[in-house]
């Protein structure tokens, strides 16, 4: 089956402790990225890559790390999180360049105290 | 710059009603237009989507959506809403070439009403 996992699906950490977030899909998709989607304000790229070793800044990075060294994994990084960054976290994946339908996975729900 | 406007945050139906959500949209290039939808605790998933060919654009669970470039309008239309709509549905928007991200709209609830 055609997906996008992430992991964890809950997260709960205290401020300052690095976290992963880690995202596989299983579709050869060139292109992810990462949302974090905030009531009332929909949802906002973080991070992109086009391909393996290449990444990008989306509209809201700071605070934020990602690697993509395998086709398949786009891992986000927190490296010191703050209580700002309790959010919802959506990766998604596209084909390229065609990139007309974007798979998203099930979320992850972080809670930073 | 692409951006969307979804208009109304919360909108809620009777069950068997017409379900009229609206988007509009500003993009400098006729764009791709998408409608997502996600249900509680899950993922967004794609109902249907607008990339140049027919203006009238059908998607999954009976949901359609015009492309209106006169009003730059891309509305999600259901004839007749059924309780497991109700979920909370995203209008975004691309250009069609080049390495640009989806831009989402702020969402709009859709309570179905018994």
């Amino acid at each position: 089956e055609a997906q996008v996992t992430q992991n964890p699906r809950y997260l709960i950490t205290v401020t300052g402790k690095k976290l992963t977030v880690t995202c596989s899909q299983n579709m050869n998709h060139e292109y992810m990225s990462w949302y974090r989607q905030d009531p009332g304000l929909g949802l906002r790229q973080i991070y992109y890559s086009m391909n393996v070793e290449a990444t990008d800044k989306g509209d809201v990075p700071e605070g934020y790390k990602v690697s993509r060294k395998e086709k398949r994994n786009f891992p986000l990084i927190l490296e010191s999180p703050s209580p700002n960054q309790t959010s919802l976290y959506f990766c998604a994946s596209s084909p390229w360049p065609s990139n007309t339908e974007a798979f998203f996975g099930q979320g992850t729900r972080l809670t930073v105290v | 710059a692409q951006s969307v406007t979804q208009l109304g945050s919360h909108v809620s139906v009777s069950e068997g009603a017409l379900v009229l959500l609206r988007c509009n949209y500003s993009s400098s290039v006729p764009p791709y237009l998408f409608w997502y939808v996600q249900y509680p605790n899950q993922g967004l998933q794609l109902l249907l989507k607008y990339t140049s060919a027919a203006t009238l654009v059908k998607g999954i669970n009976g949901f359609e959506a015009e492309f209106k470039k006169s009003e730059t309008s891309f509305h999600l239309t259901k004839p007749s809403a059924h309780m497991s709509d109700a979920a909370e549905y995203f209008c975004a928007v691309r250009r069609p070439s080049g390495n640009t991200p989806l831009v989402f709209g702020k969402g709009t609830r859709l309570s179905v009403i018994a």
